[in-house]
């Protein structure tokens, strides 16, 4: 089956302009996660998704980021306005069906804000 | 609270065996994953623990004491490949059931 699909994988922008991500999850996964990870530490989640609805957004910063899902399957996260602290490696990932319901990660969009 | 402890980076020669040990402190602990991520790549899975023992896949195989709150993720015939950090995380049941991660431990090869 097709892995978990981002885009870009790239992005550079300047400190106050806006960028969004794309994330198309494993067929059939009905949970979708967005992550932050800063180099040299473990993922952070910013939201979860279970279909179309939000399960947790207590670590997104709401004031300049959301996050969408549309007919539960995939999901754009934006960033409006950039800071530099923003700059960040942001991973999609989706659970599985079955037990344990491990995470399977998209390659992920390199994020530089100058 | 919850907290997740790793090494930040270990170094072992090709073909040798290493252990990467984790503790948590979790207050639903609910299942422990590790997973491995080699630079400028996303995590994938490697092995899963919910009960007590070892798990055995392969060259890899990962322990878990849920009473010591430890586990530890054992390398064996290292390959150069192998290098890339490997990623502690709990399943935790009184946080929606989300995954709280480790900082991941660095693991080097030297041949």
């Amino acid at each position: 089956e097709a892995g978990v699909a981002q885009s870009p994988r790239y992005k550079i922008i300047e400190k106050r302009q806006s960028v969004a991500f794309w994330c198309n999850p494993i067929s059939g996964h009905a949970t979708l996660y967005w992550y932050q990870q800063i180099l040299g530490q473990g993922p952070k989640l910013l939201i979860q998704f279970q279909n179309n609805g939000v399960v947790d957004d207590s670590q997104l910063p709401k004031d300049r980021f959301s996050a969408e899902r549309l007919k539960g399957v995939d999901s754009t996260l934006k960033i409006q306005p950039a800071k530099l602290e923003d700059s960040a490696v942001y991973l999609c990932a989706s659970s599985s069906r079955t037990e344990p319901y491990e995470q399977y990660f998209g390659p992920g969009t390199r994020l530089t804000v100058t | 609270g919850q907290n997740i402890d790793q090494p930040t980076e270990m170094t072992a020669t090709e073909g040798a065996i290493v252990q990467i040990n984790c503790t948590y402190q979790t207050s639903g602990f609910n299942g422990l994953f590790w997973y491995q991520q080699h630079a400028g790549e996303a995590p994938t899975f490697l092995s899963y623990n919910v009960l007590d023992g070892l798990e055995e896949k392969g060259r890899f195989s990962s322990f878990l004491s849920r009473s010591k709150g430890y586990s530890y993720l054992l390398l064996k015939e290292l390959q150069m490949k192998d290098s890339a950090s490997y990623l502690c995380a709990v399943r935790d049941w009184d946080s929606n059931y989300q995954l709280i991660w480790g900082a991941g431990t660095k693991l080097i090869i030297k041949p």
